[in-house]
């Protein structure tokens, strides 16, 4: 066990629809990362935030946003989704943001019909 | 954009045997780290072996070594004393620290079978 939580682990959903993944950090790490690992397109980072604030992204779409919250857990969201979009995504954090020393969590399977 | 090259989808090795994985990289950058990342069938993400590509020595953990060779933009994975417990997706990953901007690439996979 990780220490970082998912929820949920399963969805299903329909095209069109928006979904919100959540996430929250080990105990006392302040960055929190989320990947995409699907099948076309493998494992793919998405976006970073420390500490409340957005550090840097990778491959997101227009279509996904996310948020840190002061608590520090971080929601996903998934907008107007498209078959192409059923992966597993998981989240990582870390204590720092450079990011050497990650941690996963077990993953939300995403399922859109 | 860096690249990571796992050119060997499948592997399969007898249980107690040893098996080296193959990844290569392609990158200008100096400073960055390397991993090996193990995903069983559970899916979850589980960090083998971290390599800092400004120390020289090889790292180590347990039964799991690496062999870094920096110039040639290698970085293998050797799995001495096999267990089916091994039995996974390796992935291969190179990261630039997120203090200098995102990059963490991961390779597409060597899916690992250690048979009894």
């Amino acid at each position: 066990d990780s220490g970082v939580t998912q929820t949920p682990k399963h969805l299903i959903t329909a095209t069109g629809q928006r979904v919100t993944l959540r996430c929250s950090p080990r105990s006392g790490d302040l960055s929190v990362y989320w990947y995409q690992q699907s099948l076309d397109q493998g494992l793919q980072f998405l976006i970073q935030y420390y500490n409340g604030e957005e550090r840097a992204k990778g491959n997101i779409l227009e279509r996904f946003s996310a948020q840190q919250f002061p608590d520090l857990h971080s929601e996903l969201n998934l907008s107007s989704l498209e078959l192409g979009d059923s992966a597993l995504y998981f989240c990582a954090s870390s204590v720092d943001r450079a990011g050497a020393e990650q941690y996963f969590g077990p993953g939300t399977r995403l399922t859109v019909t | 954009a860096q690249t990571v090259t796992q050119s060997q989808p499948e592997m399969s090795v007898q249980e107690a045997e040893t098996v080296t994985l193959s990844c290569t990289y392609d990158t200008s950058e100096n400073n960055y780290y390397l991993f090996w990342y193990k995903q069983p069938p559970s899916r979850q993400m589980i960090l083998v072996i971290r390599q800092e590509a400004y120390k020289q020595q090889n790292a180590t953990e347990n039964r799991f070594s690496v062999n870094f060779q920096k110039a040639a933009k290698s970085f293998s994975l050797k799995i001495s004393d096999s267990q089916l417990g091994d039995t996974a997706m390796y992935f291969c990953a190179f990261m630039k620290p997120f203090n200098y901007g995102q990059n963490f690439v991961f390779g597409p996979g060597t899916r690992l079978s250690v048979l009894p």
